[in-house]
């Protein structure tokens, strides 16, 4: 089945603890992304990669780090989490590049950070 | 930054009656792209509207695009209680991603 696994579901940790969100495709596509949704903002883009060794920030990168080492891999990394980073949290996954493409999303990891 | 907004940010109707949901957005796109979200999971591509296509359908769904007023719509015909969801529209201006708007929380009441 053509998907976008994201892992853990859910995760509470407390402030400054490293962790890291794993996300992975099989579908062969080029493009990856992470969003985090919170209420009212909508999906905002963190960081997205077009290729393996390609990753660029969006819009809220602060915080954040990516690594893009497989095609299929895109995991998100945060060094040292505050509260302001709990939130809901998103991978996505389309080719590239190609007009009309539409993306595969992940189920979502809900971050709490306390 | 968001790109599209949608309006109404809540909808509810009875079982059977049609929602519609509307997306505004600022700059030029390639293309338009719905999505549903059921809570708290993750976005589903519903249907894809081209900058030069006004119309399109997909079962129940109807989306309609005007580029002179940077506007599109979302219509579900006959809505069900499965369709209570989140819906949110997208744009896509050519550049490395999608803008999400804040979504419209569509409730079907059986």
């Amino acid at each position: 089945e053509a998907q976008v696994t994201q892992n853990p579901r859910y995760l509470i940790t407390v402030t400054g603890k490293k962790l890291t969100v794993t996300c992975s495709q099989n579908m062969n596509h080029e493009y990856m992304s992470w969003y985090r949704q919170d209420p009212g903002l909508g999906l905002r883009q963190i960081y997205y990669s077009m290729n393996v060794e390609a990753t660029d920030k969006g819009d809220v990168p602060e915080g954040y780090k990516v690594s893009r080492k497989e095609k299929r891999n895109f995991p998100l990394i945060l060094e040292s989490p505050s509260p302001n980073q709990t939130s809901l949290y998103f991978c996505a996954s389309s080719f590239w590049p190609a007009r009309g493409r539409s993306y595969t999303f992940g189920s979502g990891t809900r971050l709490t950070v306390v | 930054s968001q790109q599209g907004e949608e309006d109404p940010q809540a909808l509810s109707i009875q079982e059977g009656e049609n929602a519609t949901m509307n997306c505004s957005y600022k700059t030029s796109i390639n293309n338009l792209q719905w999505y549903r979200q059921n809570s708290g999971r993750g976005l589903v591509h519903l249907i894809l509207i081209r900058s030069n296509e006004r119309e399109k359908h997909s079962g129940r769904l109807r989306v309609t695009l005007d580029t002179s007023k940077k506007s599109s719509s979302l219509l579900i015909t006959a809505s069900r209680a499965a369709d209570t969801a989140s819906y949110f529209c997208a744009t896509d201006a050519g550049n490395n991603d999608m803008r999400f708007g804040a979504g419209t929380r569509l409730t079907v009441k059986p």
